[in-house]
């Protein structure tokens, strides 16, 4: 049972335009929800994260939104630079848990 | 500095061989985890090590083997592996485990061991 799902595989994004990741998930006990950033053969980057006390958090060019009635978070990315085509990973736990990740979307920012 | 280092990068070994991966962090956290990750998969978590004692398992074959020397190092030692144990191993660290609180749980990523078994 996928606990974090990211329902879509892959997006494309021209260069300059809004980037927008989706994650859902499933657990209502999860309170902490992370987006990693991962380069292929290289381990995950920390990207942003949001506490579920909040609904938004930002950093520079990255915003996390947070949706706890539909258990929905999203990741925008604004503007989209060619240097950000990776697999973004969504993340989740509960106190006192591990993380629990998502699939994965590939994000190809096209110049 | 949020670095994590891992050594080797690449590793190929065939399945009667005994190596070791380490990892290693300077940031005083006091939790470490050890990941495999497969192509176009998420990491899954095989070890967490918390305060330098095993906490979690996952149900991992005992030819994979954790070691926590002290607080900075973590070793993964490896015998008698078979084709499927082939994928990126991945380690990270938090500062306070899963016991901490929630800004203490961001985990920071290793760049892997590209592990390949023949």
């Amino acid at each position: 049972d996928q606990q974090v799902k990211q329902n879509s595989p892959s997006l494309s994004v021209q260069e300059g335009r809004i980037s927008i990741l989706n994650c859902d998930y499933t657990n209502s006990m999860f309170d902490y929800f992370l987006w990693y950033k991962k380069y292929p053969a290289e381990g995950p980057t920390f990207l942003i994260s949001i506490s579920s006390i909040k609904d938004k958090n930002e950093d520079g060019r990255f915003t996390v939104f947070l949706n706890k009635s539909a258990k929905h978070l999203s990741l925008h990315i604004v503007p989209s630079q060619p240097g950000d085509s990776a697999v973004y990973f969504c993340a989740a736990s509960a106190w006192g848990q591990n993380f629990v990740f998502g699939p994965g979307t590939r994000l190809s920012v096209l110049p | 500095d949020t670095e994590v280092t891992q050594t080797p990068k690449h590793l190929v070994m065939g399945m009667t061989n005994k190596k070791s991966l380490k990892c290693e962090q300077h940031m005083g956290h006091r939790a470490m985890y050890w990941y495999k990750q497969k192509a176009k998969k998420p990491p899954e978590l095989m070890f967490v090590y918390s305060y330098e004692k095993l906490s979690i398992n996952e149900s991992v074959p005992s030819r994979f083997s954790p070691e926590c020397p002290n607080s900075s190092l973590l070793n993964l030692h490896l015998h008698a592996l078979q084709p499927e144990d082939s994928a990126l191993y991945l380690c990270a660290s938090s500062q306070f485990g899963t016991s901490g609180g929630q800004m203490g749980n961001t985990q920071y990523f290793g760049p892997g061991t590209r592990l390949t078994v023949l």
